[in-house]
């Protein structure tokens, strides 16, 4: 039933490790994205692929880095994890590169904590 | 390039008083409106959203009218209630190719019984 799922919903790891962010989505859309909301709430758009091409590709660390294996699926690498990596990340999904008025759908998130 | 301002919470209200959570945009062109909520340990979900100007989007008991002339995008609800508890957020699409969504800050809201 579920939409758009990410694995896992938490991770707890040590500053340093690298670590990985899986989404799947089972709605047929051809867009994905990850995101990051801080503590304050506030969304920041990450990354963004279109039918396993990159898309949008903010001022991100070269430490993250997305794979698109097929349009279904968006993972999101880390490497060297920082303090200031803590937040969590949200993978969403849409329908069409050209149209404006489509919605994102979003997953449940992943609760990163680096101590 | 487009932004959406969006009051800063939180927003505190008492069951069955009236909502309105303020959001203004900038934009280039006819840009798609949305509003989005985001409850407890979950991830967005759409609310409502319009695509043109004077369309109103409506869910849940929640309205929103695109005004173009005063580029806002205002929620209206006559009624919360406690389960309506959330952070709002309001966002908008560009028009013409493949645009990014545009989050706003996001207002949480508590309603109280």
């Amino acid at each position: 039933d579920t939409a758009v799922s990410q694995t896992p919903k938490y991770l707890v790891t040590q500053m340093g490790n690298d670590k990985s962010i899986k989404c799947e989505q089972n709605l047929g859309h051809d867009t994905m994205y990850w995101y990051k909301q801080d503590s304050k709430k506030f969304l920041k758009i990450m990354f963004s692929y279109n039918n396993k091409e990159l898309i949008i590709n903010e001022t991100v660390p070269n430490r993250f880095s997305p794979k698109s294996p097929d349009k279904a699926h968006l993972n999101l690498h880390i490497n060297s994890l920082e303090l200031g990596d803590s937040a969590v990340y949200f993978c969403a999904s849409s329908q069409g590169i050209n149209r404006g008025g489509q919605p994102q759908h979003f997953g449940d998130g992943t609760r990163l904590s680096i101590l | 390039g487009n932004s959406v301002t969006q009051m800063e919470g939180p927003v505190t209200l008492s069951e069955e008083a009236f909502l309105t959570i303020n959001c203004t945009y900038t934009a280039t062109g006819y840009p798609s409106l949305f509003w989005y909520v985001q409850y407890p340990g979950e991830g967005l979900q759409l609310l409502l959203k319009a695509t043109k100007a004077d369309d109103k989007g409506s869910n849940k008991g929640f309205e929103a009218t695109y005004r173009k002339e005063t580029t806002s995008f205002h929620l209206e609800k006559g009624s919360v209630q406690v389960s309506d508890s959330a952070v709002y957020f309001c966002a908008l699409s560009g028009s013409g190719g493949y645009q990014k969504v545009t989050f706003g800050i996001g207002t949480k809201l508590q309603v109280i019984p």
